[in-house]
């Protein structure tokens, strides 16, 4: 089946670095998005990409989806201590309507303040 | 709005018994799903359903059920608890087509 590979597994940074993170795949997606788990919570989405090639920000988060269709990366500027949490990316391939969602493991981010 | 709401947070299960983890949406969203969270595994999905009546196996349905009698809800049942069903669970539901889904904030089972 279809797989996502998401590096790296975690992240230890110093409060004010900036974050970077990374989901491949041998597979091609239509959708990339990212989400975000806080401790004791369900995933919240961060960003969705739709186009090869797309580049979108969401304050300071950014992300783009690869040329290939195969892989997409986000990036945290000037971290703070509430960034803490588990990151998940996640491809879409639609037939027709229909799709699911398909998950990276997660890569967890500790912010040292 | 409450989005996608799960009942119970917590739950212990002796092994061999069962139970059903609630899942209600007030988006009228189509799509609904179950997953299952193992610490460093990801997100796992369990069963889908792209609307009432309709209910398809994921990636490990082994061991659950699930029904779509309504729009908004989505039970997730386990007949025969076993300690390999000891793991977070997550209801999300969407309104289809190359849309984010919204995640209830989760079950946490533990058998016992």
């Amino acid at each position: 089946g279809q797989q996502l590979n998401q590096s790296p597994q975690s992240m230890f940074i110093q409060e004010g670095e900036d974050v970077s993170m990374n989901c491949t795949s041998s597979s091609i997606f239509n959708t990339w998005l990212w989400y975000k788990q806080d401790p004791g919570e369900g995933p919240v989405l961060l960003i969705a990409l739709y186009k090869a090639g797309e580049l979108t920000s969401n304050g300071r988060l950014t992300a783009q989806f690869g040329i290939t269709r195969k892989d997409s990366f986000l990036n945290i500027s000037a971290s703070i201590p509430s960034d803490v949490g588990i990151y998940f990316c996640a491809g879409l391939s639609l037939r027709g309507s229909q799709g699911n969602l398909i998950f990276g493991k997660g890569t967890k981010l500790s912010v040292k303040p | 709005n409450a989005g996608v709401t799960q009942t119970p947070k917590f739950r212990i299960l002796k092994i061999g018994q069962s139970m059903t983890l609630q899942c209600t949406q007030d988006m009228n969203h189509n799509y609904m799903y179950w997953y299952r969270q193992d610490p460093g595994m990801g997100l796992k999905l369990i069963y889908y359903s792209v609307g009432a009546g309709i209910t398809d196996k994921g990636e490990v349905p082994n061991g659950y059920n699930v029904s779509r009698s309504t729009t908004e809800d989505f039970p997730l049942r386990l007949e025969l608890a076993a300690p390999s069903q000891t793991s977070v669970y997550f209801c999300a539901s969407s309104p289809g087509g190359d849309y984010g889904y919204t995640f209830g904030s989760g079950t946490r089972l533990t058998v016992v």
